[in-house]
């Protein structure tokens, strides 16, 4: 079955330390991979997105994410992290298709 | 406004209740979704909607009824609901011909039902 796996359901970390949200899905040849990041009373919003090209793609705001095939993974990464990053952040994956299927997500909290 | 708005942004209703969501979408969008966003799990799609034709139906209980009445608006109608479905609706617009993957989301509505 097509699934999505975000491993850390809390990830603590100080401000300004460097912070990977995990990601991996179910394989597939073709696939369609986002970030979404839901802040404390608001609905979901996009992040990244990997639709081709590059595996590497980059957000507005510092965030990254490569897409690697061989792993199935969409690891999202910061270098440094601010306490405005703390947020869900989801996961998601299309499979050819207009349907997303999320992660669980990842509670991203950032301390001073 | 822009973007994606819901009302009311939060619903506590009774069992016996019949209540209506509504979300609205300002980006000329062609397809809108119902999710169901519960602690702990996957966001669940209970709805999809396709220039007003609904193209996808997840198994949702009958208590549960969508509406799109036009490519801009779309309704969920609630009776009879349980404890269980205490949770945040979130609904989101995508593009659908020309960008099939990405949607864009609104603030949600956070229902209660005691």
């Amino acid at each position: 079955a097509q699934s999505v796996t975000q491993l850390d359901s809390q990830v603590p970390v100080f401000e300004e330390a460097p912070v990977e949200l995990r990601c991996n899905y179910s394989s597939s040849v073709s696939v369609y991979l986002f970030w979404y990041v839901q802040y404390p009373n608001q609905g979901l919003q996009l992040l990244l997105k990997y639709l081709s090209g590059s595996t590497l793609v980059e957000s507005i705001n510092g965030f990254e994410a490569e897409f690697n095939k061989s792993q199935t993974s969409f690891h999202l990464r910061k270098p440094s992290v601010h306490i405005s990053d703390t947020a869900e952040y989801f996961c998601a994956v299309s499979y050819n298709t207009d349907k997303l299927i999320f992660g669980t997500g990842t509670r991203l909290q950032v301390f001073p | 406004e822009t973007g994606v708005t819901q009302t009311p942004r939060h619903l506590v209703m009774g069992m016996t209740n019949k209540k209506s969501l509504k979300c609205e979408q300002h980006l000329g969008h062609n397809a809108m979704y119902w999710y169901k966003q519960s602690a702990k799990k996957p966001l669940e799609l209970m709805f999809v909607y396709s220039l007003e034709e609904r193209v996808e139906n997840n198994s949702v209980p009958s208590r549960f009824s969508p509406e799109c009445p036009n490519s801009s608006h779309l309704f969920l109608h609630l009776h009879t609901l349980q404890p269980e479905d205490s949770a945040l609706y979130l609904c989101a617009s995508s593009p659908f011909t020309d960008s099939p993957y990405e949607q864009y989301f609104g603030p949600g509505t956070r229902l209660t039902v005691t």
